[in-house]
């Protein structure tokens, strides 16, 4: 079954400093998220990324945070100064498209990234 | 009004028990109601969804029972397991396509053998 591939599973960095996380989407998929989630609260919505645009972001995802898809596979999310309260569980996600409508086919998350800011 | 309410915020049952989780919305924006199920260390997998023109939808031991008048839906585990023991999400999006969810507080379930 395809998977939606996070790397790193874990990331250890000190306040100020910039992190990317980095997530694979399945193949053929054309919609891309970011979701966080701090330890025992539930997911919430950063960022959604479509035609290599942002297409909806939540007041989460301030001027700190970025995303790109720099090639044809991978989509990464930037944070540029780490705070304390940017720890949690980063999860990417990708929806496909079928019979030519956009639909939440195949909307699959990823494992995660668990960000830890000291 | 983008909240979406989920309770109970834990929940123990005996194997074969049938758990209930509920949620409700205020959007009636909102036309696509899955459920994720979420064990430690993972990302939140889909189990079932549904649509506001069915008041019902089964999926081998899992049914979600929606009443759209009163903005309420409901997730059943039938003869539910051990195995089922995981943080169940209810979510909402407001179109049936590729948008971001909304997400309840989840309920942590917990089957004892």
């Amino acid at each position: 079954e395809p998977e939606v591939t996070q790397t790193p599973s874990h990331q250890v960095t000190q306040m100020g400093q910039e992190v990317i996380l980095r997530c694979v989407p399945i193949s053929n998929h054309l919609y891309f998220y970011w979701y966080r989630q701090i330890l025992g609260q539930k997911v919430e919505f950063l960022v959604s990324f479509y035609n290599n645009e942002i297409s909806e972001k939540s007041e989460i995802f301030d001027d700190q945070f970025s995303v790109e898809r720099p090639d044809g596979s991978n989509f990464t999310l930037k944070i540029r100064s780490t705070k304390l309260e940017d720890s949690a569980m980063y999860f990417c996600a990708s929806s496909g498209q079928a019979g030519g409508q956009r639909t939440n086919y195949g909307y699959t998350f990823g494992s995660g990234t668990r960000l830890t800011v000291v | 009004q983008q909240q979406v309410k989920q309770s109970p915020q834990s929940l123990i049952v005996q194997k074969g028990g049938i758990p209930i989780i509920n949620c409700a919305y205020e959007n009636t924006a909102f036309d696509y109601f899955p459920w994720y199920q979420q064990f430690p260390g993972k990302g939140p997998a889909l189990l079932i969804a549904i649509r506001p023109d069915v008041s019902e939808k089964k999926e081998g031991r899992f049914t979600i029972s929606f009443n759209k008048s009163a903005k309420q839906f409901s997730l059943h585990i039938m003869d539910s397991q051990p195995g089922d023991s995981a943080t169940y999400f209810c979510a909402a999006s407001k179109r049936n396509y590729g948008q971001n969810f909304v997400f309840g507080p989840g309920t942590r379930l917990s089957v004892l053998p």
